[in-house]
């Protein structure tokens, strides 16, 4: 079972550029998330996806945007790239569409993203 | 003051020792509460819920207290393995996805 996939596992990108990373899940889960964590800060939630077809903004939206392609790919698009950008990037899924106490995450491996 | 607070660490064990991890919560409205565990350079991955009863499994043992609003992880019997760090995270009352808050982690390192 590959689980979540996330691609690409790095990127390096200069002040204004775009990119797409993206994810997809093998696990027919409803939820899909895009999570960044930063040195010395939680896990913030950038967007997630209770169903196919439907988007909402988690804590820290501002300068992404996002495409549910479909229930297994939830992708995340950066416009206009900032360094505040910099970060780890985790796209994860969920079984339901709502968080219960025996539902667990699954998350992907990564992208660390660099922008200079 | 921070929605989940943790103590960073690093907490520096031998292998065998007991260890115990605290996590504070500020809203009293949370509902459910995990642990996750993540290694170097990894994803983060599901340890255990805690149950309001407490709940053990094998070596880990997962405390709630709502009076004093934290929860614990207790580790006993430490191996090298258990090397990571691990994350508290509480999810708010309301229940959607978007209320899950992740704490900073705190770092474990076994030492042989």
């Amino acid at each position: 079972n590959a689980g979540v996939t996330q691609t690409p596992k790095f990127q390096v990108l200069k002040t204004g550029q775009s990119m797409t990373l993206q994810c997809a899940q093998d696990m027919n889960h409803n939820s899909m998330y895009w999570y960044r964590q930063d040195p010395g800060m939680g896990l913030r939630l950038i967007y997630y996806s209770a169903s196919e077809g439907t988007t909402d903004k988690g804590e820290v939206p501002n300068g992404y945007n996002v495409s549910r392609l479909n229930k297994r790919e939830f992708s995340l698009r950066l416009e206009s790239a900032a360094p505040s950008q910099t970060s780890v990037y985790f796209c994860a899924s969920s079984q339901g569409v709502q968080i219960s106490t025996n539902e667990k995450l699954f998350f992907g491996s990564g992208t660390q993203l660099s922008v200079l | 003051r921070k929605e989940v607070e943790q103590d960073p660490g690093p907490f520096n064990v031998p292998e065998g020792a007991t260890v115990a991890f605290n996590c504070t919560y500020s809203n009293s409205a949370s509902q459910s509460f995990f642990w996750y565990r993540q290694d170097c350079r990894k994803e983060p991955k599901l340890l255990m819920s805690v149950y309001s009863s407490g709940n053990e499994d094998g070596r880990f043992t997962a405390q709630l207290n709502r009076a004093s609003q934290y929860i614990s992880l207790l580790i006993r019997d430490s191996k090298l393995s258990d090397s990571a760090t691990y994350l508290c995270v509480v999810l708010r009352l309301g229940g959607s996805q978007g209320n899950l808050i992740f704490g900073k982690g705190t770092k474990l390192s076994v030492k042989p």
